[in-house]
């Protein structure tokens, strides 16, 4: 089993300023797949960026991006130039890609707020 | 290209009933998961199906059943409710099957079930 773990239950930053959440996961698998969801109020949970274990590089995506430390099985995420709309719950998500799967495993979230 | 869709988008049941949701993925897709998101228990994998087969499914009890037809559209069913079963059903569609080296999911807006 995987288990996900996203210490920071709620997290406040100005508008523009850069913000890093943090998250640990914990998988005996080899091949995994890692990602950050946004849940608006809306509910709607939007793909934010996805990380394939296998590559040493971290991904980014405008103005997000992760700090992928596989040793230390850590995936943290950076929204840069932080903005209103970013304001939601965030979610770290781990997927196996091998036979046995249990679907995407989350974390509790953390909800972030961006302060005018 | 339509995203992921889910019918109904709210639902008031009572105790002992059963309900039935829906859900059409991106065309295209051929995996469809299933998530439960409660407020006690966060998000939760209930099954994934694959060409019309289940391949993977979460720890829930047997009350809680799906299927996919041959166009890829799913349905989960519920029957027996219970009051812990009040939740935000959410329905993801990714290219492939997560029992075999699995993508990112994209969600939809989720079916918000009140049992009372």
């Amino acid at each position: 089993a995987q288990t996900v773990t996203q210490s920071q239950p709620e997290m406040s930053v100005q508008e523009a300023e850069t913000v890093t959440l943090s998250c640990t996961y914990d998988t005996s698998e080899n091949n995994y797949y890692l990602f950050w969801y946004k849940q608006p109020p809306s509910r709607q949970m939007i793909l934010v960026i996805r990380q394939e274990a296998y590559k040493q590089q971290n991904a980014t995506e405008n103005r997000f991006s992760v700090n992928f430390q596989k040793a230390a099985k850590s995936f943290s995420l950076k929204i840069s130039d932080s903005q209103l709309g970013d304001t939601a719950m965030y979610f770290c998500a781990c997927l196996h890609s091998g036979g046995g799967a249990d679907g995407l495993t989350f974390g509790k979230g953390t909800h972030l707020i961006i302060q005018p | 290209k339509a995203g992921v869709t889910q019918t109904p988008r709210y639902l008031i049941k009572t105790r002992g009933q059963q309900v039935t949701l829906s859900c059409s993925p991106i065309s295209g897709h051929r995996s469809v998961s299933w998530y439960q998101q409660t407020p006690g228990q966060g998000l939760q994998f209930l099954f994934e199906y694959f060409s019309e087969t289940q391949r993977n499914k979460g720890n829930f009890p047997g009350r809680f059943s799906g299927r996919q037809f041959s166009n890829s559209r799913s349905e989960m069913n519920v029957s027996t409710l219970e009051l812990g079963d009040s939740a935000l059903y959410l329905c993801a569609s990714s290219l492939v099957s997560s029992g075999r080296g699995s993508y990112e999911q994209y969600f939809g807006p989720g079916t918000r079930l009140t049992v009372t």
